[in-house]
């Protein structure tokens, strides 16, 4: 059983649309991230959150985390090509420090 | 400039055999790790070393042994390869501090397979 269940688990779409991906999890943790992966590359770390209904914007990637701390989610607005890719979260809860818990990614395709 | 490098990146291999595959990253962490990552891209921590020190074996079986030479090295030895190794495994570190996993850098991958 994973700790960690994003949706959707594949998203096609137009270059210029939106798009939102979710991380949702029963635990609390004291800190999540999200990676995007490549094909034949290793995650890139995208953003870490740490505090409860944070909020944090890289560019047109806007990432959220529930006030409880048990959910996050991923926004990109007006989404391009370079976009693509599988998206993953990732978590730490307080009992399981040093153990990232990784969630089976969300694979991003925009199309042109 | 490549910050953590692991060989080989990819590794054909029969049942029964042994097989090493090494990383070095030259960013100055204390911490690496060894993922695992599976047909269905889930990502699974398997060991993390401290400075050398062995601190997390996420119940791996014995077959495989890290093995941590100096604090900029981790290298995995796997033994009697089974079809389930087939896997694409990430090796990792991160930067010393209270939140070690906050940033966490990984290889390229070593895509396993085991005939």
């Amino acid at each position: 059983t994973q700790l960690l269940e994003q949706s959707p688990q594949f998203l096609s779409i137009q270059e210029g649309e939106n798009l939102t991906v979710y991380c949702n999890s029963s635990s609390v943790f004291s800190s999540l991230q999200w990676y995007r992966q490549e094909p034949g590359e290793g995650p890139v770390l995208l953003v870490t959150v740490v505090t409860g209904g944070e909020v944090k914007k890289l560019k047109r990637l806007t990432f959220q985390f529930g006030d409880a701390r048990k959910d996050s989610s991923l926004h990109i607005t007006a989404a391009q090509p370079g976009d693509t890719g599988l998206y993953l979260c990732a978590g730490e809860t307080p009992d399981s420090w040093g153990k990232l818990q990784f969630g089976a990614g969300t694979q991003v395709v925009v199309t042109p | 400039d490549t910050a953590v490098s692991q060989t080989p990146k990819y590794l054909v291999t029969q049942m029964g055999n042994d097989k090493s595959i090494k990383c070095e990253q030259n960013l100055g962490h204390d911490t690496m790790y060894w993922y695992k990552q599976d047909s269905k891209k889930f990502l699974k921590i398997m060991f993390s070393y401290n400075n050398k020190e062995l601190i997390i074996n996420e119940t791996v079986p014995n077959r495989f042994s890290p093995k941590s030479p100096d604090k900029a090295h981790l290298n995995l030895h796997i033994n009697s390869l089974e079809l389930g190794d087939s896997a694409v495994y990430f090796c990792a570190s991160s930067p010393p501090g209270a939140a070690t996993n906050e940033k966490l850098f990984f290889g390229s991958g070593t895509q396993l397979s085991v005939l």
